[in-house]
């Protein structure tokens, strides 16, 4: 098992770039979610998603898409970069059982909008 | 809304007991989550606590729960530099997805 794979570890946009940030899990997780981690701020839900074709916000979505279309995979499209898109993003996958939810987390994506 | 508040940074020394607090604003949240995230690494689950309990222990770690007071604290016995990370805890938000608090950065010197 990977376990949950992001790509690409670092990356530099400017301004009104897009881009999407893979993400891929081999656990066969149901839910899975994008946070973005910042100083100060700890982590922020981003998206998150029960299955898949079923997506929906968290507490940071703007100026960020996401689909499901596969039980695999969960990119995260940045429409128009912004320099306050700069941050560290982690998408995480996770099961529950007996209510337990253990999430597992990428390596993480390293973003820089200038 | 949900909020989960910490304190921001903790300093002890090797063999020193640390204790990490937390406060949570979803009572409905099952189970309480303590995760530890390395330098330059993801976050991994480090223990967790159902609802129900006071208290848990597992090896050095010690969770207790306040859930009157909406409380919860992570004990490390006997702290090493090993332990030096950031320490998160997490209540449960909608679809499975955590909410984190913004972690305490635990800094251990030998």
């Amino acid at each position: 098992n990977a376990g949950v794979t992001q790509t690409p570890k670092f990356q530099v946009l400017k301004t009104g770039q897009s881009m999407t940030l893979q993400c891929a899990q081999d656990m066969n997780h149901e839910y899975m979610s994008w946070y973005r981690q910042d100083p100060g701020m700890g982590l922020r839900l981003i998206h998150y998603s029960v299955g898949a074709g079923i997506t929906d916000q968290g507490e940071v979505p703007n100026g960020y898409n996401v689909s499901r279309s596969t039980t695999e995979d969960f990119p995260l499209r940045l429409l128009s970069a912004a320099p306050s898109q700069t941050s560290v993003y982690f998408c995480a996958s996770s099961y529950s059982f007996r209510q337990i939810t253990e999430a597992f987390f990428g390596q993480g994506t390293r973003l820089t909008v200038v | 809304g949900e909020d989960v508040e910490q304190s921001l940074f903790l300093s002890v020394r090797e063999g020193d007991s640390s204790v990490i607090n937390c406060t949570y604003t979803d009572s409905s949240s099952t189970y309480l989550y303590w995760y530890k995230q390395e330098p330059g690494a993801g976050l991994q689950l480090l223990t967790y606590i159902f609802s129900n309990m006071d208290m848990k222990q597992d090896q050095r770690l010690t969770v207790l729960l306040n859930k009157k007071d909406k409380h919860l604290s992570l004990r490390i016995a006997d702290t090493q530099t090993g332990d030096s990370a950031i320490y998160f805890c997490a209540e449960e938000g909608a679809g499975t997805a955590l909410i984190f608090g913004k972690g305490t950065t635990l800094s251990v010197s030998s």
